[in-house]
């Protein structure tokens, strides 16, 4: 399997512009999480989907930010404005939830390395 | 109550070492404690996780140790190599997703 993919890797724009980034999951996995990681504030959840319903978006910033997931196989974070504040490593994981509260592992993608002029 | 306090923030170690790792948690709700290991340019990637109805849990040169009383649980690396040099993460959940993830601890291993 080839994992989490990511694109673009790395993103360089200009405050005001909007930005999309995208992720496929690993065939199979039923649950998909996009994260925030700073400096500052280390590893956040912006938003998990489960069978590609948005589930938990109570980490997403504020209104500029936007995910959908479309289907199984793609999922998006829109970043509309963007803001210098945004620039962060977003990373995209997916997970096979398993029935009965068992735990599941979150695989991560490498990231994109968004950096907002 | 949904932090979860990871200490230190760096370290240095020689090859052969045995870093250790700490983390903390307040709310007793958590059920699940995952480790990850997060190599530069890299995506997070799962070390080894436990579970508070056990005490250790060792996979290779990994081990966690739980202390469920003390709400405290660490990470040891046995015979540190310099491949291990990493960040690492400690997280902690309750129910099937959401991780809280720790601030991460940049190790190296010195060869």
């Amino acid at each position: 399997d080839a994992g989490v993919i990511q694109s673009p890797r790395h993103e360089v724009t200009e405050m005001g512009q909007e930005v999309t980034l995208r992720c496929k999951p690993i065939s199979g996995h039923n649950s998909l999480f996009w994260y925030r990681q700073t400096m500052m504030r280390g590893l956040e959840l912006l938003i998990y989907f489960n069978n590609n319903v948005p589930i938990d978006d109570s980490g997403m910033p504020e209104d500029r930010f936007s995910a959908k997931m479309p289907n199984a196989s793609f999922s998006t974070l829109k970043i509309q404005p963007s803001e210098p504040r945004d620039s962060a490593v977003y990373f995209c994981a997916s997970s096979l939830a398993l029935a009965g509260g068992l735990k599941d592992t979150q695989y991560f993608g490498p990231g994109t390395r968004l950096t907002v002029l | 109550q949904q932090q979860v306090k990871q200490s230190p923030q760096s370290l240095i170690v020689q090859k052969g070492g045995i870093p250790i790792i700490n983390c903390a948690y307040e709310n007793t709700a958590f059920d699940y404690f995952p480790w990850y290991q997060q190599f530069p340019g890299k995506g997070p990637a799962l070390l080894i996780a436990i579970r508070p109805d056990v005490s250790e849990k060792k996979e290779g040169r990994f081990t966690i140790s739980f202390n469920k009383s003390a709400k405290q649980f660490s990470l040891h690396i046995m015979d540190s190599q310099p491949g291990d040099s990493a960040t690492y993460f400690c997280a902690a959940s309750k129910g099937t997703y959401k991780y809280i993830f720790g601030t991460g601890t940049r190790l190296k291993v010195l060869a």
